[in-house]
């Protein structure tokens, strides 16, 4: 089993569609919980970022985090063309090291 | 606003060179790190750095790989002799202490070709 399993997509949605980005984890030590955007041959963008369980909202977006489930989401909403790219969930522990541990990544198209 | 910086954007290297690549990480951020991702897939650790000696490494980061924070600035990714499949995006990252520090902050990579 992954540790990180992020549903594969891709995605394609109409301009102003809610999307919903899902990953599920098996490590019960990841503490933070992150969401990136990246763009084709691009270096990864920071989104979004929790720690712990609960809800964080930024503009149109909404992370989700449910550590008794181990699933975290991303809800993106009023989906605008500029919002096409590659969404990449990322976790890791409170450790030293902090290294993250990224899922598959889904690839998300907002059509005009 | 600061960010982490890469050189260069593109190498291509012949098989069996060594490559060196480099990251300028956010000033102050204390935690270091370099991840690759191969065309189509995943990204992957390879090694973390911090207090000036590596944190943890991946199975993928071999006797080939080295890093180095040669001084207060920059911090180094060397491949010893190249292999085909070390063809990749690598993608150095920075990360802080606490707080919302502690979220890693990606450079835009290095595209690595190896023929």
């Amino acid at each position: 089993q992954k540790e990180v399993e992020q549903d594969p997509g891709p995605l394609s949605v109409p301009e102003g569609a809610i999307v919903s980005l899902n990953c599920t984890y098996s490590n019960s030590a990841f503490q933070y919980f992150m969401w990136y955007r990246q763009y084709s041959r691009k270096g990864p963008e920071l989104l979004m970022y929790t720690y712990s369980s609960g809800n964080k909202e930024d503009g149109r977006f909404t992370a989700q985090v449910d550590k008794s489930s181990k699933y975290i989401s991303l809800f993106i909403r009023d989906s605008q063309p500029s919002d096409s790219a590659t969404y990449l969930c990322a976790m890791r522990a409170n450790t030293n090291a902090g290294k993250s541990t990224f899922g598959d990544g889904t690839t998300l198209t907002v059509k005009p | 606003e600061p960010e982490v910086t890469q050189t260069p954007s593109h190498q291509v290297t012949q098989m069996g060179q060594e490559v060196i690549l480099r990251c300028v990480p956010i000033s102050n951020h204390l935690y270091f790190y370099w991840y690759r991702q191969i065309l189509g897939q995943k990204v992957e650790f390879l090694v973390s750095f911090y207090n000036n000696e590596i944190s943890e490494k991946s199975e993928i980061f071999d006797d080939q790989f080295s890093v180095e924070r040669p001084d207060g600035s920059n911090f180094t990714l060397k491949i010893r002799s190249t292999k085909l499949e070390d063809s990749a995006m690598y993608f150095c990252a920075s990360r802080g202490g606490q707080g919302v520090r502690e979220t890693q902050y990606f450079g835009p990579g290095t595209r690595l070709l190896v023929l």
